[in-house]
């Protein structure tokens, strides 16, 4: 079974810019979800998405926002880039409630 | 909302001793508890997880323990090797109706030989 994936793995933007990302959950899961993860802040939660529908929502601004397609797959965009947004973007996917979230590898967001 | 402190930052330990790592959570809704552990460069995986109707679960050189009361969790490692140092990050959801978890700062255990 392949495990989640997500692309690009880097991505190197200029401040002021958008960023799309993308994740492709593991077959069969219809849950997915977006942390950030920062040397200094730890890993975050920005959102959840269940069939759909946003079901829970981190303390992050309106810059970042996401949505989850028919196929479970998922973006996640923030807009007017700034320096502090420079990490790495992980999402997870899941059966449902009280299961295991399995990680994909991540996208490097660097912004300049 | 949720809120998840964790202890030590950092630990140090011989091969063969035993590691604790303990975290303490604000939501009395929570209900499921996963530890994860990441080496560097890579993605966070899941070693140990217990939900709120167990108070402890134990696999091999791993044992997690969970005091409702006391809204308390702690990681418990045995005999541990040189390939057990990394980052562990412990978790609780942020509600019983999702699987959005609320991440520990995290603990950098090395072990060393």
């Amino acid at each position: 079974k392949a495990g989640v994936t997500q692309t690009p793995r880097y991505l190197i933007k200029t401040r002021g810019q958008q960023v799309t990302l993308s994740c492709s959950p593991i077959s069969g899961h219809r849950s997915v979800s977006w942390y950030q993860q920062t040397p200094g802040q730890g890993l975050q939660f920005l959102f959840e998405y269940f069939s759909e529908t946003q079901r829970n929502k981190g303390n992050f601004p309106g810059r970042f926002s996401g949505r989850q397609f028919s196929n479970s797959r998922s973006e996640m965009n923030v807009s007017t880039l700034e320096l502090g947004d420079s990490a790495l973007y992980l999402c997870a996917s899941s059966l449902g409630a009280i299961n295991e979230q399995f990680f994909g590898p991540g996208t490097r967001l660097t912004v300049l | 909302g949720e809120n998840v402190e964790q202890h030590p930052s950092t630990l140090s330990v011989q091969e063969g001793d035993s590691a604790v790592i303990k975290c303490t959570y604000s939501d009395s809704a929570s209900n499921y508890f996963p530890w994860y552990k990441q080496e560097l460069g890579k993605r966070p995986q899941l070693i140990i997880d217990i939900r709120s109707n167990v108070g402890e679960k134990k696999d091999q050189r791993i044992a997690v323990t969970l005091n409702k009361t006391a809204k308390h969790f702690s990681l418990h490692i045995t005999e541990t090797q040189p390939e057990d140092s990394a980052v562990y990050f412990c978790a609780a959801t942020v509600n019983q109706a999702g699987t959005a978890l609320i991440f520990g700062k995290g603990t950098t255990l090395s072990v060393s030989s």
